[in-house]
């Protein structure tokens, strides 16, 4: 196992229109997180998932955001009617349950025109 | 509010130098703080953490210094290199519930030949 991926690495797309970002974490990791990161600043935590259950959103994640973890393995992250502050670098992240080490993927670097 | 803190946004130092980077936080319940690495268009990479019980963690050239009572970290690179140049974050695991991690903004470390 290579580590977390994540597809696609770039999307550009036009105000208004949906995305769909794909994260697959490394096999054994039970949770697994999404942050956004924006230029200057830190990654912010949008939501975690343990196995398949989302048991945290931050306020961050507006109801066009949605995100799934089907039978725990790899998750999606949806954003509609995309916005042009949604513009950021997506990460997701995984770990296992009593680790504090998170690891992640090479990020999503969505910009909405 | 920024419950961590990176205050300078840039360091540079001389190759075989010592490196220092300055982290604070303010929330008592955090129980691990980590330190990443990242570089353009990459995620963030797992350097090093410690537990809030202890003070010190060291791995090779990179050791980390917890002083719970000032709420400070620091991270020591030595000796440094090129390849050290990176955006360096903090981050701070809350206990419970998601085990989220709260970044800092970064410092942009700068080593010169």
């Amino acid at each position: 196992d290579t580590g977390v991926s994540q597809d696609p690495r770039h999307k550009i797309t036009k105000r208004g229109q949906n995305v769909t970002f794909r994260c697959d974490p490394i096999s054994e990791h039970n949770r697994l997180y999404w942050y956004r990161q924006t230029l200057g600043q830190g990654p912010e935590f949008l939501t975690y998932f343990q196995n398949e259950a989302q048991l945290e959103k931050s306020r961050l994640l507006s109801d066009r955001f949605s995100a799934e973890r089907p039978k725990g393995s790899f998750s999606t992250l949806e954003i509609q009617r995309t916005e042009q502050g949604d513009s950021a670098m997506y990460l997701c992240a995984s770990t296992a349950s009593g680790t504090a080490e998170q690891y992640f993927g090479p990020g999503t670097r969505l910009t909405v025109t | 509010d920024q419950q961590v803190k990176q205050n300078s946004p840039s360091l540079s130092v001389q190759e075989g130098r010592i490196s220092i980077l300055n982290c604070d936080y303010t929330n008592s319940m955090f129980d691990y703080f980590l330190w990443y690495k990242k570089y353009p268009a990459e995620g963030p990479t797992f350097l090093i953490s410690i537990s809030s019980i202890k003070d010190k963690n060291e791995d090779g050239r990179f050791t980390v210094f917890l002083n719970k009572s000032a709420k400070h970290l620091s991270l020591h690179i030595v000796p440094s290199q090129p390849g050290d140049s990176a955006v360096y974050f903090c981050a701070a695991k809350t206990q419970g519930g998601s085990e989220k991690l709260v970044f800092g903004k970064g410092t942009k470390l700068t080593v010169n030949p």
